[in-house]
């Protein structure tokens, strides 16, 4: 089975500060991780996915994140954020294979605040 | 690129009253969706696996006589909480895959329901 822990419930930040979201999974078997955001009342959108090969993934919205497999962690980055980031975001993992890749195992989420 | 669409976005219903909640892929045939309930301030939750042409495949602890899920065609999945009750209220939001072999969920925009 597979866990997530997003490592803080909410993050306060100044726009154009630098912000990190910290994630760490457990997993006996490899995996493939998300990152993904929600708005207000909407669904989510996908930010970013690490499903192998280089360890920095890049994503939209200047997003990106560093996976790192000794430490079971792939916490996302922006080196300078908007208001308009306010949101929920959500990391997400899944087990490698055919039938598991729909099912995602959610942390609890991190709110970022952006305050002007 | 892909789109789901959750109908309808919000409902309120009484209690003791069924309510069916649809997820169109409108330009993608989707074998395969997935249904989440999202409670306030909370994660993800998956609730089911549903599958064109045969039965959903329920998580564990999730009534299927309950949330009732149709997959009739390539393109609908709908969601039907029978006789529902105030602990049903929630946010339920549907995801699909884009095809076979794809790795990427791509969400609807969610359905909030409040049963009175």
């Amino acid at each position: 089975a597979q866990s997530v822990t997003q490592l803080d419930s909410q993050v306060p930040v100044f726009e154009e500060a630098p912000v990190e979201l910290r994630c760490n999974y457990s997993s006996s078997v490899s995996v493939y991780l998300f990152w993904y955001v929600q708005y207000p009342n909407q669904g989510l959108q996908l930010l970013l996915k690490y499903l192998s090969g280089s360890t920095l993934v890049k994503g939209i919205n200047g997003f990106e994140a560093e996976f790192n497999k000794s430490q079971t962690s792939i916490h996302l980055r922006k080196p300078s954020v908007h208001i308009s980031d306010t949101a929920e975001y959500f990391c997400a993992v899944t087990a490698h294979g055919s039938g598991n890749t729909g099912k995602l195992i959610f942390g609890q989420g991190t709110t970022l605040q952006v305050k002007p | 690129g892909a789109v789901v669409s959750q109908h309808p976005s919000r409902v309120i219903c009484k209690s003791g009253t069924s309510v069916k909640i649809e997820c169109r892929s409108l330009d993608f045939q989707a074998t395969t969706m997935f249904w989440y309930r999202q409670f306030p301030k909370q994660s993800l939750m998956l609730m089911a696996t549903s599958n064109e042409g045969s039965k959903a495949t329920y998580e564990q602890g999730v009534e299927k006589d309950k949330f009732l899920i149709n997959h009739a065609s390539l393109t609908l999945s709908t969601l039907t909480v029978t006789s529902a009750h105030p602990e049903d209220s929630s946010f339920y939001i549907c995801s699909a895959l884009l095809g076979a072999g794809a790795n990427v969920l791509t969400f609807g925009a969610g359905s909030r329901l409040t049963v009175l």
